[in-house]
């Protein structure tokens, strides 16, 4: 099993640019989930979804939209890219809201 | 509006010696309780859990201790080791919910 993997590793965007951060897993997990962690900030949840075309926001959803159309994607997409989303993205999954969540590797982000 | 906090950022242990990691949290909904492990430039990983019934689990070098009237949680690492380094993170969640609040994490340092 490759687990989680997140594409790409690292991106350059300027301001207003818009791009796709790509997840995939194959674990056959439902549950899905977007974090961010920026400085002294922790890890914060963007988007998560529970099951195939069922998405919800979490606490900093803003600026980013998401789609679960397989149990094995869900991609993050910036829609107009802005130096406040400088940070580094991390996509997670698990069997179900009530378990431990397997995280990939992240992609870090820098907008100028 | 900090519900999981991590106050000390950084600790430093001796080889062998015991590491104690604090989290404190205010939302008295919090019933589940995770620590997972990030080394650099890696996504983090699970390492131990801990339901608000209990008040003390244990996995090999790992346990974590839960005190609900102080919403305060502690992970002891004994005895540490140089591969323990590593920023620790303490996440929260009420019951089934799917969402995960995270601290802002502690790096541990273990030092020969």
């Amino acid at each position: 099993n490759a687990g989680v993997t997140q594409t790409p590793k690292f991106q350059v965007l300027k301001t207003g640019q818009s791009m796709t951060l790509q997840c995939a897993q194959d674990m056959n997990h439902e549950y899905m989930s977007w974090y961010r962690q920026d400085p002294g900030m922790g890890l914060r949840l963007i988007h998560y979804s529970v099951g195939a075309g069922i998405t919800d926001q979490g606490e900093v959803p803003n600026g980013y939209n998401v789609s679960r159309s397989t149990t094995e994607d869900f991609p993050l997409r910036l829609l107009s890219a802005a130096p406040s989303q400088t940070s580094v993205y991390f996509c997670a999954s698990s069997y179900s809201s009530v378990f431990e969540q397997y995280f990939g590797p992240g992609t870090r982000l820098t907008v100028t | 509006d900090q519900q999981v906090k991590q106050n000390s950022p950084s600790l430093s242990v001796q080889e062998g010696r015991i590491s104690i990691l604090n989290c404190d949290y205010t939302n008295s909904m919090f019933d589940y309780f995770l620590w997972y492990k990030k080394y650099p430039a890696e996504g983090p990983t699970f390492l131990i859990s801990i339901s608000s019934i209990k008040d003390k689990n244990e996995d090999g070098r790992f346990t974590v201790f839960l005190n609900k009237s102080a919403k305060h949680l502690s992970l002891h690492i004994v005895p540490s080791q140089p591969g323990d380094s590593a920023v620790y993170f303490c996440a929260a969640r009420p019951g089934t919910a799917s969402k995960l609040t995270f601290g802002t994490g502690t790096r541990l340092q273990v030092t020969l």
